[in-house]
C-alpha cells in the first residue's frame, strides 16, 4: 500500500514569496496533520484537518494556512516567506479513531 | 515550553548494546505515547507506541517502558545494530482539548551504533 506522499520534494524560494505544499494521505485515512521540523529539532505541530475542517492549530502566524479537499488530500500555504521558514515540512495522516500518525517524506523548503 | 522532555541528546553504543532513551511529560491529558525513528532526509517512521494502561510493550527488538506515576517513559533497543543508527523522537498526544490528535515531540536523540 502507498504511504503518505508529499510534493514537491525540495523547494527554493526567496523572502516574501508564497509557497504551496501538497500531501496525499494513506488510502482510508481521513485526517491530515502538518508539522514543521527545523534542523536538529523535533517536529512542531502546525495544523490538523478532518473532513475539510480545521481541528487544531499550533503556535504559527496567520501567514500559514491549509485546507483539505473532498478526497482528503491537503495543501499547506505559506505567505510572505521569511528566512526562518526554512525547514522540513511534514505531512502525517491518521484514521479518525486512532492517534497513530504516519508521516510522509517531507518537503524541504529553503528560503533565501 | 517543551511539553515532552527527552534525554540524552546523543548516544553512542557498541553493536549488541542496549541503548535507553528517556522521556518525561507533565500534561496528564496525554494518553498516547509513540516513538519515531528518523533517518537523514526522511520523514519520521512510527516504531512503537504505548497507552497508559500498560507498563511495558515489546515489538521485535524495541521495548517501551511506561511509568504513569512518574510521568516517564523510555525506549530500549535490544541487540542494537549499526542500521539502528538514526534520530529517535518520543512524542505524546491526548484525547481532549489542545492535545487532541496533536503530537508533541521531544527534541530527539541521535543514536550511533558502532560495529
Amino acid at each position: 500500500d502507498a504511504g503518505v506522499t508529499q510534493s514537491p520534494t525540495h523547494l527554493i524560494k526567496t523572502r516574501g514569496q508564497q509557497v504551496t505544499l501538497r500531501c496525499s494521505p494513506i488510502s482510508g485515512h481521513k485526517s491530515v496533520s502538518w508539522y514543521q521540523q527545523v534542523l536538529g529539532q523535533g517536529p512542531q505541530f502546525i495544523f490538523q484537518y478532518y473532513e475539510k475542517e480545521e481541528r487544531g492549530r499550533g503556535n504559527f502566524p496567520d501567514r500559514f494556512s491549509a485546507r483539505q479537499f473532498p478526497n482528503y488530500s491537503s495543501e499547506l500555504n505559506v505567505n510572505a516567506l521569511l528566512l526562518g521558514d526554512s525547514a522540513l515540512y511534514l505531512c502525517a495522516s491518521s484514521l479518525v479513531s486512532t492517534n497513530e500518525q504516519f508521516f510522509g517524506p517531507g518537503t524541504r523548503l529553503t528560503v533565501l | 515550553q517543551q511539553q515532552v522532555k527527552q534525554s540524552p541528546q546523543s548516544l553512542i553504543v557498541q553493536k549488541g548494546g542496549i541503548p535507553i532513551i528517556n522521556c518525561a511529560y507533565e500534561n496528564t491529558a496525554f494518553d498516547y505515547f509513540p516513538w519515531y525513528q528518523q533517518f537523514p532526509g526522511k520523514g519520521p517512521a512510527l516504531l512503537i507506541a504505548i497507552r497508559p494502561d500498560v507498563s511495558e510493550k515489546k515489538e521485535g527488538r524495541f521495548t517501551i517502558s511506561f511509568n504513569k506515576s512518574a510521568k516517564q517513559f523510555s525506549l530500549h533497543i535490544m541487540d542494537s545494530q549499526p542500521g539502528d543508527s538514526a534520530t529517535y523522537f518520543c512524542a505524546a498526544s491526548g484525547d481532549r482539548g489542545s492535545t487532541l490528535g496533536r503530537l508533541y515531540f521531544g527534541r530527539g536523540t541521535q543514536l550511533t551504533v558502532w560495529p
